[in-house]
């Protein structure tokens, strides 16, 4: 079953402008995850938030957490073409089996 | 450098054989995922091993199979039993418990289509 769920599922923008993807989740986490994925390529780790922090920074990457809510951003500044790829989140439950949920993935293409 | 190597990149079934993916990690990491992903759409976890000779089926488990017999290795079975096998497979570990709480690192994959 899927936890995470990104919005929008794809985004397109000019080079240097901001990128904005939300992912919502339905239970109670201990994390949030985001992770790129380039195209035919396996995800690499971006930033992982806790519960417990409400946003953390990483270079051009800003991420938001709202537990009330149950929601995410992560926003990428000054965006590059090397930006271009699909971004996922995911989501580290309380209950149950200690494994990821990965929500569907926005797509992001930054134009020259 | 350490991290996870997926063999082969690209793999072709027949009708009614099986299929082995290859998924070695030199990272030391205690647990090992397998999860598919079909186009434009987000990853489902197959199998998951948290320790040698343990593991746990996931999400879509059924016409798969796994075994962790060395902590380095978990290599993936598509079986006959896969109707739709076409998609892209990723192979993805992590350090120690607790699980979920640690990011994963994967392989780059390998692309199963039928014949």
């Amino acid at each position: 079953s899927q936890q995470g769920e990104e919005d929008p599922q794809a985004l397109s923008i000019q080079e240097g402008e901001n990128a904005t993807m939300n992912c919502s989740y339905k239970t109670s986490i201990n994390n949030l995850q985001w992770y790129r994925q380039n195209s035919g390529r396996g995800l690499v780790h971006l930033i992982l938030i806790r519960s417990n922090e409400r946003e953390k920074h990483s270079g051009r990457l800003r991420v938001t957490l709202d537990t009330s809510k149950k929601s995410s951003s992560l926003l990428i500044t000054a965006s590059r073409a090397a930006d271009t790829a699909s971004y996922f989140c995911a989501t580290g439950p309380i209950q149950g089996a200690q494994k990821l949920v990965f929500g569907q993935g926005t797509r992001l293409t930054i134009n020259p | 450098d350490g991290g996870i190597t997926q063999s082969p990149k690209y793999l072709f079934r027949k009708e009614g054989q099986n299929v082995t993916l290859s998924c070695e990690q030199n990272l030391n990491h205690d647990a090992m995922y397998w999860y598919r992903q079909d186009p434009g759409q987000g990853l489902r976890l197959i199998y998951y091993s948290q320790i040698v000779n343990d593991f746990q089926k996931g999400d879509i488990a059924e016409g798969y199979s796994v075994s962790r017999e060395k902590k380095e290795s978990f290599p993936l079975t598509v079986t006959s039993a896969q109707k739709n096998p076409t998609a892209f497979y990723l192979c993805a570990s992590s350090p120690r418990q607790p699980w979920s709480e640690w990011p994963q690192h994967f392989g780059d994959g390998t692309r199963l289509s039928i014949l």
